[in-house]
């Protein structure tokens, strides 16, 4: 089946760049995504890259696909501390519209 | 525009204990969804609804039931609460529609905090 995996905790200071990184197994996914979980409180969408595509900016966000590898990632530029959330990355299951989710990284910025 | 909305936030529950969860959205979505989210664990599926009338079983369904009373609305039953349903339950929708750019893109609700003792 499919599988997501990410590395659980991530610690940066404020101001500086931080990376979050996936290795998802299903090589048809269509999408991928990337979402926000602040504390105590539900998950919300921040931002999505097509398959076919290997690079979506948006704003501070940069999403990077190496579908070759099966990687992805997100890196957050002159991250600040309302930054500090835990962030997941999901992929479409190719047989049903279910997203499987990763087991999320814990972003900690510090001031 | 609320959203995907969840009741209650909070629940205590001894074991055996029954209790149903609530879950509406006002998007006009078809596919709904119930996971449930424990640490270190990410998010698993319990059930999903691909439309009124319809449930199917997700990657973690025991001791769960489902219910789409229409298309706003998808509940999750406790039927006889245990200790290992402890956790945080979110419902989410999805949205289909061909125009949207992030088709399928899910929206998730603001969670249900579960304590079963």
């Amino acid at each position: 089946g499919e599988d997501v995996e990410q590395s659980l905790f991530l610690s940066v200071r404020e101001g500086d760049s931080s990376v979050i990184n996936c290795t998802y197994t299903d090589s048809s996914s269509t999408y991928l995504y990337w979402y926000k979980q602040e504390p105590g409180a539900g998950l919300q969408l921040l931002t999505y890259i097509f398959s076919n595509m290997d690079m979506k900016q948006d704003q501070r966000l940069t999403v990077l696909l190496n579908k070759k590898d099966k990687h992805l990632s997100l890196r957050i530029a002159d991250t600040q501390t309302g930054d500090s959330a835990i962030y997941f990355c999901a992929e479409k299951d190719t047989g049903f519209q279910k997203l499987v989710f990763g087991t999320g990284t814990r972003l900690l910025v510090s001031p | 525009n609320a959203g995907v909305t969840q009741t209650p936030k909070f629940q205590v529950l001894k074991t055996g204990q029954s209790m149903t969860l609530q879950c509406a959205q006002d998007m006009n979505h078809n596919s709904m969804y119930w996971y449930r989210q424990d640490p270190g664990m990410g998010l698993r599926l319990i059930y999903y609804s691909a439309s009124e009338g319809t449930t199917d079983k997700g990657e973690v369904p025991n001791g769960y039931n489902v219910s789409r009373l229409n298309k706003r609305e998808f509940s999750l039953r406790l039927e006889s609460a245990a200790p290992s349903q402890t956790s945080v339950y979110f419902c989410a929708s999805v949205v289909e529609d061909q125009a949207e750019e992030a088709q399928e893109t899910q929206y998730f609700g603001p969670g249900t905090r579960l304590l079963v003792l």
